[in-house]
């Protein structure tokens, strides 16, 4: 009954270190998505897959890489962190388009850059 | 552009009462829309949806209503209980289950 997997729950980062982090979704959902939210400004697109080896940009998608070779699997990926990339990270997965179709969240990475 | 907006940062209503949290948004390519709840340090949590073509869809103390013509939505909650208070967000969806986020409302239900 794991739902969404985010890995880690934490993390604090130099300036221009990257890292990676996790997302697993057991339900066999086709869609997966990041967002980021930030104090006053909800959540914000990153961005998304509608299936393996599919993705494409958010909304805020400079700074990020995504790739997914497995339906289970959506890491996002920062290649040189930066202050602004400080803020609280969700994984979402959502089993298909349209509708009245809700995503459902993992916990999230709260990620500090210094 | 914010194509959704929540334009009440708080909401503080008494248990037993109505709590209604309202939204607005720009966007007509909005298929459905969404309320979700969230407490801290949790991922949100789905609560209620509404297809763009209907106005009105209920699920036990939660209903939320759709005024296309007005670009609104409004989610009522009767009656409030203390474990509602929680962030809200509203969001409306397209393909692919990509959703565009109000910025949150602050609910506080006292005893």
């Amino acid at each position: 009954n794991a739902g969404v997997t985010q890995t880690p729950k934490f993390q604090v980062l130099k300036t221009g270190q990257s890292m990676t982090l996790q997302c697993a979704q057991d339900m066999n959902h086709e869609y997966m998505s990041w967002y980021r939210q930030d104090p006053g400004m909800g959540l914000r697109l990153i961005h998304y897959s509608v299936g393996a080896g599919i993705t494409d940009q958010g909304e805020v998608p400079n700074g990020y890489n995504v790739s997914r070779s497995t339906t289970e699997d959506f890491p996002l990926r920062l290649l040189s962190a930066a202050p602004s990339q400080t803020s609280v990270y969700f994984c979402a997965s959502c089993p298909a388009a349209g509708g009245n179709t809700e995503a459902f969240f993992g916990q999230g990475t709260r990620l500090t850059v210094v | 552009d914010q194509q959704v907006k929540q334009n009440s940062p708080s909401l503080s209503v008494q248990e037993g009462r109505i709590s209604i949290l309202n939204c607005d948004y720009t966007n007509s390519m909005f298929d459905y829309f969404l309320w979700y709840k969230k407490y801290p340090a949790e991922g949100p949590t789905f609560l209620i949806s509404i297809s763009s073509i209907k106005d009105k869809n209920e699920d036990g103390r939660f209903t939320v209503f759709l005024n296309k013509s007005a670009k609104h939505l409004s989610l009522h909650i009767v009656p409030s209980q203390p474990g509602d208070s929680a962030v809200y967000f509203c969001a409306g969806g397209t393909s692919y289950g990509k959703l565009t986020f109000g910025q949150g409302t602050i609910l506080t239900v006292h005893p």
